[in-house]
């Protein structure tokens, strides 16, 4: 059974950072592209990056380029999203997603609240 | 960027009633493969989303037969033949094939 699991979420202050990881089983991990997207609270969602199987593609969304970085462990399948300079609009619910383009499977995610 | 633009925003049906959520592109989202990326995901109150039907037409396994797809061009939309109380949530459109991908600002279906 295909199965994703945030974690690592919680309470920064703006400035601060945080490290996301998504645990992935079920499936072959490494042929996948991997992908973040948030929901801020009551709001849409927002896709924010991606990463390929080899982790040789990868593509962020503007509001997030140059602060955050998303890296992969094939061994350990594991997605990760390392959050830097926070801001209040990064508080949202994160959700890890498998396959560019398609998004066919999400995890529960996991709450990021940046707020002094 | 390229925007969905869904409507209606809210949409209350009685049950057994069909319901339509319609999801415009600003632009083509043909991609160079010839497939188009837009998908349907349905996220129930409290639920992370779960996919509907991929590349417009094609819906997913265990997904009830009363949900279909269809649309061309930069016009797309999603039928339910018959809400029922489980259907209710809200509902987004997304494209796959110009990057940033986008969503549709969402649907939200409710019971009368």
């Amino acid at each position: 059974q295909v199965q994703l699991v945030e974690s690592g979420g919680g309470l920064v202050k703006p400035g601060g950072s945080l490290r996301l990881s998504c645990e992935a089983s079920g499936f072959t991990f490494s042929v996948h592209y991997m992908n973040w997207i948030r929901q801020a609270p009551g709001k849409g969602l927002e896709y924010i990056s991606y990463i390929s199987g080899s982790s040789a593609d990868i593509i962020y969304a503007d509001s997030v380029k140059g602060r955050f970085t998303v890296s992969r462990d094939n061994a350990k399948n594991s997605l990760y999203l390392q959050m830097n300079s926070l801001r209040d609009e990064d508080t949202a619910m994160y959700y890890c997603a498998r396959s560019a383009r398609l998004l066919d499977t999400w995890g529960q995610g996991t709450l990021v609240t940046v707020s002094s | 960027d390229v925007v969905m633009t869904q409507s209606p925003l809210s949409l209350p049906v009685t049950l057994g009633q069909p319901a339509s959520i319609s999801c415009r592109s600003s632009q083509s989202i043909v991609y160079v493969d010839g497939n188009i990326y837009l998908n349907w995901y349905q996220q129930r109150p409290g639920q992370s989303p779960r996919r509907l039907i991929r590349n417009v037409s094609n819906r997913d396994s265990g997904v009830p037969d009363r949900f279909s797809g269809s649309g061309s061009g930069t016009d797309f939309t999603l039928q339910i033949s018959r809400v029922e109380a489980e259907d209710v949530g809200v509902y987004y459109c997304m494209q796959g094939t110009h990057w940033p991908f986008t969503f549709g600002g969402g649907t939200k279906v409710e019971i009368k």
